[in-house]
Parts: structure tokens; sequence; C-alpha cells
């Protein structure tokens, strides 16, 4: 099984509400990812973590709060976001160890901030 | 700071035709590179993954290169289909786990 799964597909947050993204894979992965994508552009690095801490942050707003509850899990906590942070939220999972590795994807969340 | 480009950003052939995908990097201290497809609105599915000691991998109709000296990259696309269009992205792996990606080749095969 190679599967990353992302909860939920869509969803359509107002500036001041707070949600969340969930993303899980059973692959026995210790690193997960989360990127952002915009329209016709390619997808950038937010966070890793690395056996359940975070090893990457990059310099990512503090509105994006990231959170590994577990080897399986991954969390993007959402609050006060701009109407610029719509997106194609993409969650990645991986090996840790050496240097043959793939990253597999999960389908990815589409926001939209109004 | 990596740099990865893809040409071209757009290719249009007809059904069955061979085809070649670009990726450069700037940066040659790689620990691999890998290639990707992406569906309008889906996530990536990986298609190939070259290690920085190997020159090609194999998967069916698909054969990538990497020289890494020269910072490139090539993906082979034999007989193409049309159920082939969609936007391929290459993404160099650095340290710390990094996926770097190119800006991406939207294809599409027509009938």
């Amino acid at each position: 099984d190679t599967e990353v799964t992302q909860t939920p597909k869509h969803l359509v947050m107002g500036m001041t509400n707070k949600k969340s993204l969930k993303c899980e894979q059973h692959m026995g992965h210790r690193a997960m990812y989360w990127y952002k994508q915009k329209a016709k552009k390619p997808p950038e690095l937010m966070f890793v973590y690395s056996y359940e801490k975070l090893s990457i942050n990059e310099s990512v707003p503090s509105r994006f709060s990231p959170e590994c509850p577990n080897s399986s899990l991954l969390n993007l906590h959402l609050h006060a976001l701009q109407p610029e942070d719509s997106a194609l939220y993409l969650c990645a999972s991986s090996h840790t160890t050496g240097t043959n590795y793939e990253q597999y994807f999960g389908p990815g969340t589409r926001l939209t901030v109004t | 700071k990596q740099e990865v480009t893809q040409i071209p950003a757009a290719l249009s052939v007809p059904e069955g035709e061979n085809l070649v995908l670009n990726c450069s990097f700037t940066d040659s201290a790689i620990y691999n590179l890998q290639w990707f497809r992406q569906d309008p609105g889906k996530g990536l599915t990986s298609l190939l993954l070259i290690q920085s000691s190997q020159r090609e991998q194999t998967s069916g109709r698909l054969n990538a290169s990497l020289d890494k000296s020269s910072g490139r990259s090539t993906l082979y696309i034999a007989a193409s289909q049309p159920g082939d269009s969609a936007t391929y992205l290459c993404a160099a792996r650095g340290g710390g786990n990094k996926l770097t990606f190119g800006t991406g080749t939207q294809l599409k095969v027509e009938l």
C-alpha cells in the first residue's frame, strides 16, 4: 500500500475561522511533509517532520500550525488565514534513512479562503 | 540555493510520437532526482526516481536519465498516448529531506 490520504478534499473557510487539514499514511514512513501549491506553480515546501519532530519550517506564517501526533498522522491547523492562502495543500511521506527513497503524495486539499 | 528549470513549459504532440522532457538544476550536490506526474487539480504521482550514482531508470514506456555533472535530467516517453496528457514535474533532493521542484512541463497528446 503506497497511499497517502488527505481530508477534506475541499475546504472553504472565512478569514476568522479555525480549521484543520489531516493527512494519514500506513507505509511505516517516519518523514512527513506539507507543501503548498498555487495554480500553475510547482509545490513549495512548508514543513518537514522527522520521527514526529518538526525538522524544517520554511519560514511559514504562524497562522499555519503543523502537528504530528503519531507516526501515521500529520495535521495542519489553520487560523486567521488570508485570501492569498487559497491553494492546493499537499501532504507527502517518505522513509528517512538512506538516499533511496521516494516521496509519496496525497491527493491534496483544495482550500479557498473567503 | 537550488534552482530547477524545466523546458519546454508546454508541449503538444500527436499520439504515437516519442518525446523528451528536460530538467536542469543548478546545484549538482543532489542525492536523487524524482519525476512526477500531476493531473489537473490532483496530487502528484511518482513516476521514476534516479539515485545520484545512477545514469538512468526505466519503467514501461518511460525512461529517465541523469547527468549530475552537467546538472541535467531527461524524461523520455515512448509511443505517447492521450492518457499521458498531464503536467510533468522533476524534483531534486538535497540535504534535509528537501525536494526542490522544477517549473513543470504541461504535456498534451492529441488524437
